[in-house]
Protein backbone atom coordinates (compact mmCIF):
# COMPACT_ATOMS: atom_id res chain seq x y z
CA UNK A 1 0.00 0.00 0.00
CA UNK A 2 1.38 3.39 -1.05
CA UNK A 3 1.83 5.36 2.35
CA UNK A 4 3.73 7.96 4.38
CA UNK A 5 4.23 7.11 7.78
CA UNK A 6 4.99 8.79 10.43
CA UNK A 7 6.24 7.80 14.28
CA UNK A 8 5.32 8.94 17.27
CA UNK A 9 1.96 9.72 16.55
CA UNK A 10 1.64 10.92 19.67
CA UNK A 11 4.56 12.62 21.96
CA UNK A 12 4.81 14.27 25.28
CA UNK A 13 7.80 16.13 26.38
CA UNK A 14 9.91 18.19 28.33
CA UNK A 15 11.46 21.34 27.03
CA UNK A 16 15.04 21.35 26.12
CA UNK A 17 15.33 17.07 25.13
CA UNK A 18 16.01 16.45 21.86
CA UNK A 19 13.29 14.58 19.50
CA UNK A 20 13.17 13.02 16.53
CA UNK A 21 9.60 12.48 14.10
CA UNK A 22 10.21 9.85 11.82
CA UNK A 23 9.06 10.03 7.97
CA UNK A 24 8.94 7.40 5.70
CA UNK A 25 7.36 7.32 2.05
CA UNK A 26 7.09 3.71 -0.24
CA UNK A 27 6.16 5.74 -3.38
CA UNK A 28 9.72 6.74 -4.06
CA UNK A 29 8.63 9.72 -4.06
CA UNK A 30 11.08 12.67 -4.78
CA UNK A 31 10.14 15.72 -2.72
CA UNK A 32 9.09 15.78 1.01
CA UNK A 33 8.46 18.02 3.54
CA UNK A 34 7.28 19.01 7.42
CA UNK A 35 4.51 21.40 7.54
CA UNK A 36 2.99 22.18 11.38
CA UNK A 37 -0.35 23.05 11.83
CA UNK A 38 -1.68 25.46 14.50
CA UNK A 39 -5.53 26.77 14.89
CA UNK A 40 -5.82 29.70 13.12
CA UNK A 41 -2.62 29.34 11.49
CA UNK A 42 -3.11 26.70 9.08
CA UNK A 43 -0.62 24.86 7.41
CA UNK A 44 3.05 26.23 7.33
CA UNK A 45 5.99 24.82 5.95
CA UNK A 46 8.70 23.73 7.75
CA UNK A 47 11.25 22.47 5.47
CA UNK A 48 11.08 20.41 2.75
CA UNK A 49 13.54 18.42 0.16
CA UNK A 50 14.15 18.29 -3.24
CA UNK A 51 16.11 15.42 -3.35
CA UNK A 52 18.49 13.25 -1.51
CA UNK A 53 20.88 15.53 0.31
CA UNK A 54 18.92 18.37 -1.07
CA UNK A 55 17.16 20.35 1.78
CA UNK A 56 16.05 24.06 2.15
CA UNK A 57 13.62 25.89 4.30
CA UNK A 58 10.45 26.62 4.34
CA UNK A 59 8.34 29.58 5.78
CA UNK A 60 8.98 28.61 10.00
CA UNK A 61 12.27 26.78 10.07
CA UNK A 62 13.41 28.15 13.29
CA UNK A 63 14.10 25.47 16.13
CA UNK A 64 14.12 22.49 13.85
CA UNK A 65 16.20 20.14 11.19
CA UNK A 66 16.26 17.93 9.14
CA UNK A 67 18.43 15.52 6.64
CA UNK A 68 17.57 13.47 3.75
CA UNK A 69 20.45 10.82 3.31
CA UNK A 70 17.69 8.47 1.72
CA UNK A 71 15.45 8.40 -0.51
CA UNK A 72 12.71 7.18 1.56
CA UNK A 73 13.41 8.69 4.92
CA UNK A 74 12.81 12.56 6.04
CA UNK A 75 13.20 13.07 10.12
CA UNK A 76 12.22 16.03 11.95
CA UNK A 77 14.91 16.89 14.83
CA UNK A 78 14.14 19.47 17.03
CA UNK A 79 17.05 20.04 19.56
CA UNK A 80 16.01 21.51 21.88
CA UNK A 81 12.33 21.31 21.81
CA UNK A 82 10.23 24.71 23.68
CA UNK A 83 6.66 25.19 24.08
CA UNK A 84 5.71 27.24 21.20
CA UNK A 85 6.41 23.98 19.14
CA UNK A 86 3.44 21.97 20.59
CA UNK A 87 1.75 21.37 17.67
CA UNK A 88 0.60 19.12 14.61
CA UNK A 89 3.30 18.07 12.39
CA UNK A 90 2.47 16.50 9.11
CA UNK A 91 4.96 14.86 6.65
CA UNK A 92 4.39 14.94 2.82
CA UNK A 93 5.38 13.61 0.05
CA UNK A 94 4.93 14.42 -3.94
CA UNK A 95 6.71 13.17 -7.07
CA UNK A 96 8.75 15.60 -9.18
CA UNK A 97 6.39 14.87 -12.30
CA UNK A 98 2.75 14.83 -12.74
CA UNK A 99 0.20 16.55 -10.60
CA UNK A 100 2.02 17.25 -7.46
CA UNK A 101 -0.19 16.09 -5.37
CA UNK A 102 0.98 16.21 -1.52
CA UNK A 103 0.48 12.64 0.10
CA UNK A 104 0.45 13.18 3.64
CA UNK A 105 1.21 11.07 6.58
CA UNK A 106 -1.38 10.26 9.65
CA UNK A 107 0.72 13.16 11.84
CA UNK A 108 2.15 14.04 14.89
CA UNK A 109 0.80 15.56 17.86
CA UNK A 110 3.59 17.09 19.95
CA UNK A 111 3.44 18.40 22.77
CA UNK A 112 6.23 20.53 24.73
CA UNK A 113 5.61 20.95 28.57
CA UNK B 1 -0.91 40.13 1.23
CA UNK B 2 -1.24 36.41 2.15
CA UNK B 3 -0.35 34.13 -0.66
CA UNK B 4 -3.32 32.22 -0.57
CA UNK B 5 -6.35 33.55 1.13
CA UNK B 6 -9.56 31.60 2.06
CA UNK B 7 -12.36 32.84 4.48
CA UNK B 8 -12.04 30.92 7.50
CA UNK B 9 -15.69 30.42 7.88
CA UNK B 10 -17.94 28.30 9.22
CA UNK B 11 -19.59 28.10 6.05
CA UNK B 12 -22.54 26.27 6.88
CA UNK B 13 -25.23 24.86 4.58
CA UNK B 14 -28.37 22.40 5.02
CA UNK B 15 -27.94 18.95 3.85
CA UNK B 16 -28.75 18.30 -0.17
CA UNK B 17 -27.68 22.27 -0.68
CA UNK B 18 -24.82 23.55 -2.72
CA UNK B 19 -21.60 24.32 -0.54
CA UNK B 20 -19.22 27.19 -2.23
CA UNK B 21 -15.96 27.73 -1.21
CA UNK B 22 -13.16 30.17 -2.45
CA UNK B 23 -10.05 30.96 -2.81
CA UNK B 24 -7.93 33.71 -3.82
CA UNK B 25 -4.05 33.69 -4.79
CA UNK B 26 -1.28 36.38 -5.44
CA UNK B 27 1.27 35.13 -7.64
CA UNK B 28 -0.23 36.04 -11.00
CA UNK B 29 1.69 33.07 -13.02
CA UNK B 30 1.24 30.22 -10.13
CA UNK B 31 -0.19 27.62 -12.29
CA UNK B 32 -1.49 23.75 -10.25
CA UNK B 33 -4.33 24.37 -7.77
CA UNK B 34 -5.41 22.12 -5.18
CA UNK B 35 -8.92 21.00 -3.10
CA UNK B 36 -7.49 19.26 -0.30
CA UNK B 37 -10.35 17.90 2.67
CA UNK B 38 -9.29 17.62 6.24
CA UNK B 39 -11.20 16.19 8.96
CA UNK B 40 -10.46 17.41 12.62
CA UNK B 41 -7.46 15.90 13.81
CA UNK B 42 -6.98 13.64 10.67
CA UNK B 43 -4.28 14.30 7.90
CA UNK B 44 -5.11 16.48 4.21
CA UNK B 45 -6.33 14.61 1.59
CA UNK B 46 -6.82 15.55 -1.68
CA UNK B 47 -9.94 15.77 -3.58
CA UNK B 48 -9.77 18.35 -6.68
CA UNK B 49 -6.79 19.63 -8.94
CA UNK B 50 -7.10 21.57 -11.76
CA UNK B 51 -4.51 23.24 -14.57
CA UNK B 52 -6.34 25.21 -16.73
CA UNK B 53 -9.19 28.01 -16.47
CA UNK B 54 -12.38 26.67 -16.30
CA UNK B 55 -14.58 24.09 -14.64
CA UNK B 56 -13.62 20.42 -13.53
CA UNK B 57 -16.46 17.97 -12.75
CA UNK B 58 -15.32 14.82 -10.15
CA UNK B 59 -18.69 13.42 -8.78
CA UNK B 60 -20.60 15.81 -6.75
CA UNK B 61 -17.42 18.26 -6.48
CA UNK B 62 -16.60 20.88 -9.66
CA UNK B 63 -13.63 22.78 -9.28
CA UNK B 64 -13.66 26.32 -11.08
CA UNK B 65 -10.24 27.91 -12.11
CA UNK B 66 -10.38 32.07 -13.22
CA UNK B 67 -6.79 32.88 -13.60
CA UNK B 68 -7.47 36.66 -14.56
CA UNK B 69 -9.42 36.68 -11.93
CA UNK B 70 -7.12 34.70 -9.60
CA UNK B 71 -9.28 32.91 -7.97
CA UNK B 72 -10.11 29.01 -7.57
CA UNK B 73 -13.26 27.52 -6.31
CA UNK B 74 -15.03 24.23 -4.61
CA UNK B 75 -18.78 23.66 -5.26
CA UNK B 76 -20.16 20.47 -3.39
CA UNK B 77 -23.31 19.73 -4.62
CA UNK B 78 -26.11 17.78 -2.83
CA UNK B 79 -23.89 18.22 0.36
CA UNK B 80 -23.37 15.61 3.23
CA UNK B 81 -22.96 15.68 6.83
CA UNK B 82 -20.13 13.74 5.81
CA UNK B 83 -18.68 16.57 3.95
CA UNK B 84 -18.39 18.65 7.23
CA UNK B 85 -14.61 19.02 7.41
CA UNK B 86 -12.05 22.00 6.72
CA UNK B 87 -11.08 22.51 2.88
CA UNK B 88 -7.72 23.67 2.29
CA UNK B 89 -6.90 25.62 -1.04
CA UNK B 90 -3.49 24.42 -2.22
CA UNK B 91 -1.72 26.33 -4.56
CA UNK B 92 2.01 25.83 -6.55
CA UNK B 93 4.17 28.86 -7.08
CA UNK B 94 6.39 28.85 -10.09
CA UNK B 95 9.23 26.63 -9.90
CA UNK B 96 8.80 24.99 -7.29
CA UNK B 97 7.03 21.78 -6.87
CA UNK B 98 5.65 22.14 -3.42
CA UNK B 99 2.79 23.78 -2.55
CA UNK B 100 1.27 26.95 -0.17
CA UNK B 101 -1.70 26.26 1.46
CA UNK B 102 -4.70 28.34 2.52
CA UNK B 103 -5.66 28.89 6.53
CA UNK B 104 -8.91 26.58 5.38
CA UNK B 105 -12.46 27.38 4.93
CA UNK B 106 -14.77 25.00 7.69
CA UNK B 107 -18.00 23.92 6.79
CA UNK B 108 -20.87 22.36 8.38
CA UNK B 109 -23.61 20.44 7.02
CA UNK B 110 -25.89 19.96 8.92
CA UNK B 111 -28.85 17.74 8.59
Amino acid sequence: EAQVTQNPRYLITVTGKKLTVTCSQNMNHEYMSWYRQDPGLGLRQIYYSMNVEVTDKGDVPEGYKVSRKEKRNFPLILESPSPNQTSLYFCASSRREGSYEQYFGPGTRLTVT
Amino acid sequence: QKEVEQNSGPLSVPEGAIASLNCTYSDRVSQSFFWYRQYSGKSPELIMSIYSNGDKEDGRFTAQLNKASQYVSLLIRDSQPSDSATYLCAVNKPGSYIPTFGRGTSLIVHP
